[in-house]
């Protein structure tokens, strides 16, 4: 089985540039969430999905940051125009929405902007 | 609002000898979740251990146990016979019924094994 696959491992970019980070997650979960891990303020939750439709996108920074999920195989989170403080982990991650079942992360998204 | 809240930024452990990693949580939920994952240097996150609120036993996993205490709200992780590869951070997280579905994190703890 394979696991969530995130895309790419490490990007490296200019301030003021698009970035965008992909996340397939396994086939038959129905949740997806959009983490970002930082030594300041630890594991956050960006937005997360039911069905494809986002259900809570409160902890998404501003307006720079956006996320879609076309479909149940994959989902995009757009950062434009990226700023050096955005550089982080982003992990992906999903789960079938059943209480008590676990989280499933992707190996994440090393992100560096300069 | 929930909140989690891990107290110990980090630890030491003598090889082969227990731990435990404190968390307490907040949340006005009745029906709730309390997750461990660990996350090693190379940094992905690996799921340990599930407590449900309704969960009459704590919960084990081989080495690993969660001592359960409800009406303190706390939900502290306990490894036994710690080995080298324990070195990582660990992650308090949860989930309350009525939240949406959304995991929430502690801050961690950078546990360190010495051998």
């Amino acid at each position: 089985d394979a696991g969530v696959i995130q895309s790419p491992r490490h990007e490296v970019t200019e301030m003021g540039q698009e970035v965008t980070l992909r996340c397939k997650p396994i086939s038959g979960h129905n949740s997806l969430f959009w983490y970002r891990q930082t030594m300041m303020r630890g594991l956050e939750l960006l937005i997360y999905f039911n069905n494809n439709v986002p259900i809570d996108d409160s902890g998404m920074p501003e307006d720079r940051f956006s996320a879609k999920m076309p479909n149940a195989s994959f989902s995009t989170l757009k950062i434009q125009p990226s700023e050096p403080r955005d550089s982080a982990v982003y992990f992906c991650a999903s789960r079938r929405t059943v209480m008590g079942e676990k989280l499933f992360f992707g190996s994440g998204t090393q992100l560096s902007v300069l | 609002a929930q909140k989690i809240t891990q107290t110990q930024p980090g630890m030491f452990v003598q090889e082969k000898e227990a731990v435990t990693l404190d968390c307490t949580y907040d949340t006005s939920d009745q029906s709730y979740g309390l997750f461990w994952y660990k996350q090693p240097s190379s940094g992905e996150m690996i799921f340990l251990i599930y407590q449900g609120s309704y969960d009459e036993q704590n919960a084990t996993e081989g080495r690993y146990s969660l001592n359960f205490q409800k009406a303190r709200k706390s939900a502290n992780l306990v490894i036994s016979a710690s080995q080298l590869g324990d070195s990582a951070m660990y992650f308090c997280a949860m989930r309350g019924e009525n939240q949406g579905g959304k995991l929430i994190f502690g801050q961690g703890t950078e546990l360190s094994v010495k051998p």
